[in-house]
């Protein structure tokens, strides 16, 4: 079986600080694992995946995610946060090669920056 | 390049009327297609996901249905619409090649009903 907890609902950081959004996974086969993005009212964008290359993987605007199987965890990162980058973000993991190619999504966390 | 269009963008109904929300997908052959639900404050709910034209499978037993008449085709219907039903819906396509099944969103239909 596989879930995926995203460990805090809402975050709140300053602009041009650091962002951390942290995720922990649960799967009992090699995982691939995704980064979406939400902003309100509109569809999902595809932030980043890892699907067994580079354990760090880089995404869109700045945003960075890092797999550590030890952990079970693919935290999502970014150096500095811009106004831009408020919105509802979901951590996703899929059984790579399951029927039907289903993605199981988190909880979302709410990201929130302050100028 | 892929794109994928749903319409209405936004739709209210009134309790007990029927539904049919649509999604298109274009520069691709051949995709998974999936419709997800989205309430207020809360994740995203897999609601039906098809595999090909006139296979579809439902994740959880509700009001609604699904159809895939075309390839790149995906409805969604009601017979008899519940308040339960307002929401966020999200269409949503994957290659449908083993191995990469990262999707690709539409940009949703709000329903409300009243």
């Amino acid at each position: 079986a596989q879930s995926v907890t995203q460990l805090d609902s809402h975050v709140s950081v300053s602009e041009g600080t650091p962002v951390l959004l942290r995720c922990n996974y649960s799967s009992s086969y090699s995982p691939s694992l995704f980064w979406y993005v939400q902003h309100p009212n509109k569809g999902l964008q595809l932030l980043l995946k890892y699907t067994s290359a580079a354990t760090l993987v880089k995404g869109i605007n700045g945003f960075e995610a890092e797999f550590k199987k030890s952990e079970t965890s693919f935290h999502l990162t970014k150096p500095s946060a811009h106004m831009s980058d408020a919105a509802e973000y979901f951590c996703v993991v899929s059984q790579r090669y399951n029927q039907g190619g289903k993605l199981i999504f988190g909880q979302g966390t709410e990201l929130s920056v302050k100028p | 390049s892929q794109t994928i269009h749903q319409w209405p963008a936004t739709l209210v109904q009134p309790v007990g009327s029927p539904l049919s929300l649509e999604c298109t997908v274009e520069g691709t052959s051949n995709p998974n297609l999936y419709w997800y639900r989205q309430a207020a404050g809360r994740g995203l709910q897999l609601l039906f996901y098809s595999v090909g034209i006139g296979q579809i499978s439902s994740e959880v037993p509700q009001n609604l249905s699904a159809s895939r008449p075309q390839d790149r085709q995906f409805i969604l219907s009601s017979k008899k619409l519940l308040l339960s039903d307002s929401g966020f819906y999200l269409c949503a396509w994957s290659p449908g090649l083993a191995g990469y099944n990262e999707q690709f969103f539409g940009p949703g239909t709000r329903l409300t009903v009243l």
